[in-house]
């Protein structure tokens, strides 16, 4: 089965740092993803994690863990525009991304 | 410039109706996916394909069925026999899929 875990939603302040988490259950896991989503608009890509670890692209990181089943997105610097829905998503078989339902953030200022 | 094309943005259909949404690529992926959003929801897999000629179901086919024909193509019709059609439909493709998905821009069918 497939199983993807994440808050449905969480609040920040502008500067401030925000963590979202992400735990999964899937069978031929093969790395895991980061997608940012503004509202009514197509997801984009952020980040991958193939091996256990810290992965850092400017404001945002990803780190996983495969022995917990366990992700987590790092937003540093938070501005307004970060105010969207983040996707983990596992890949699968090398053949699909199965999605959580994502995470819900709004910055305030 | 290369991208994956999905028209139209806005769709209606009457109860009973097929409708089919468009997808195009040009970015020489092999693979493509279709998924759909619900409000609030994340996205869940209808069908995919990996290679032209060939598809696979994905979590919630029922009421659906696609078609590759070509590499650059891959239409998705929502028949009649899908109960509840009205959402938000994503259409991405990938060279590989560890090298992550390039997405549409998505069409919202609503039916009335």
């Amino acid at each position: 089965g497939q199983n993807i875990d994440q808050p449905t939603e969480m609040t920040a302040t502008e500067g401030a740092i925000v963590q979202i988490n992400c735990t999964y259950q899937t069978s031929g896991f093969n790395g895991l993803f980061w997608y940012q989503q503004h509202a009514g608009e197509a997801p984009t890509f952020l980040s991958y994690n193939v091996l256990d670890g810290l992965e850092e692209k400017g404001r945002f990181s990803s780190f996983l863990s495969r022995s917990k089943g366990y992700s987590y997105l790092l937003l540093k610097e938070l501005q307004m525009k970060d105010s969207a829905s983040y996707l983990c998503a596992s890949s699968v078989d090398f053949q699909k991304l199965v999605f959580g339902t994502g995470t819900r953030l709004l910055v305030s200022p | 410039d290369g991208g994956i094309t999905q028209s139209p943005k806005y769709l209606f259909r009457k109860e009973g109706q097929n409708v089919t949404l468009s997808c195009e690529q040009n970015l020489n992926h092999d693979a493509m996916y279709w998924y759909r959003q619900d409000p609030g929801q994340g996205l869940r897999l209808i069908y995919y394909s990996q290679i032209v000629n060939d598809f696979q179901k994905g979590d919630i086919a029922e009421g659906y069925s696609v078609s590759r024909e070509k590499k650059e193509s891959f239409p998705l019709t929502v028949t009649s026999a899908q109960k509840n059609p009205t959402a938000f439909y994503l259409c991405a493709s990938a060279l590989r899929t560890l090298d992550g998905y390039t997405f549409g821009s998505g069409t919202r069918l609503t039916v009335v």
